[in-house]
């Protein structure tokens, strides 16, 4: 099975900070990466498909880079609303594997 | 508007069956693969199983392989997951969810509590 390992587990940064988590597949996904915000009691929100692509509705602020086995996700201007949890997830094969996940805070 | 509703979580035994049940609205049901994801309590997520549109074609992680299945009913709009032989590490908030590959929505979640 592809391994993601996700870093960092959490952080912490200041409104307006730019934000950046990585993940790393254990094999080539090519470009079959998304990316998910958590907030806490509610349900996933896709936020980031196929690497790059942002969806409808997401604001700009979101984006997402990379292939292969490595994969980045930034927020450029952190925001008091983009307080959550975030998980990439791979679907390169007819299985799904989901990162570990990273807890952004407000300092 | 989409929807999925879940039901059917709830408190089962060690060893005991449960099967969970999403409702889908908004959308056109049968043109879509459809995904089970569950969250242990403090935890991550964890994909459980998929389906695909005609739910020809079922896939799950090994965790579910052999005591989980996923089954849809397009006429009705509703996807299954049957579950047995339980243990205490299934607790877990159970989601369902559009797509495949790359779920796009999701519903609230349904809990799972497995405990003697």
């Amino acid at each position: 099975d592809i391994q993601m390992t996700q870093s960092p587990s959490s952080l912490s940064a200041s409104v307006g900070d730019r934000v950046t988590i990585t993940c790393q597949a254990s094999q080539d996904i090519s470009n079959y990466l998304n990316w998910y915000q958590q907030k806490p009691g509610k349900a996933p929100k896709l936020l980031i498909y196929d690497a790059s692509n942002l969806e409808t509705g997401v604001p700009s602020r979101f984006s997402g880079s990379g292939s292969g086995t490595d994969f980045t996700f930034t927020i450029s201007s952190l925001q008091p609303e983009d307080i959550a949890t975030y998980y990439c997830q791979q679907y390169d094969n007819s299985l799904v594997t989901f990162g570990g996940g990273t807890k952004v805070e407000i300092k | 508007e989409v929807q999925l509703l879940e039901s059917g979580g709830g408190l089962v035994h060690p060893g005991g069956s449960l099967r969970l049940s999403c409702a889908a609205s908004g959308f056109t049901f049968s043109s879509y693969g459809m995904s089970w994801v569950r969250q242990a309590p403090g935890k991550g997520l964890k994909w459980v199983s998929a389906i695909s549109g005609n739910g020809v074609n079922t896939y799950y992680a090994d965790s579910a392989k052999g005591r989980f299945t996923i089954s849809r009913d397009n006429s009705k709009k509703i996807l299954y997951l049957q579950m047995t032989s339980l243990r205490a590490e299934d607790t877990a908030v159970y989601y369902c969810a559009r797509g495949r590959s790359s779920p796009g929505f999701w519903g609230q979640g349904t809990l799972v509590t497995v405990s003697s």
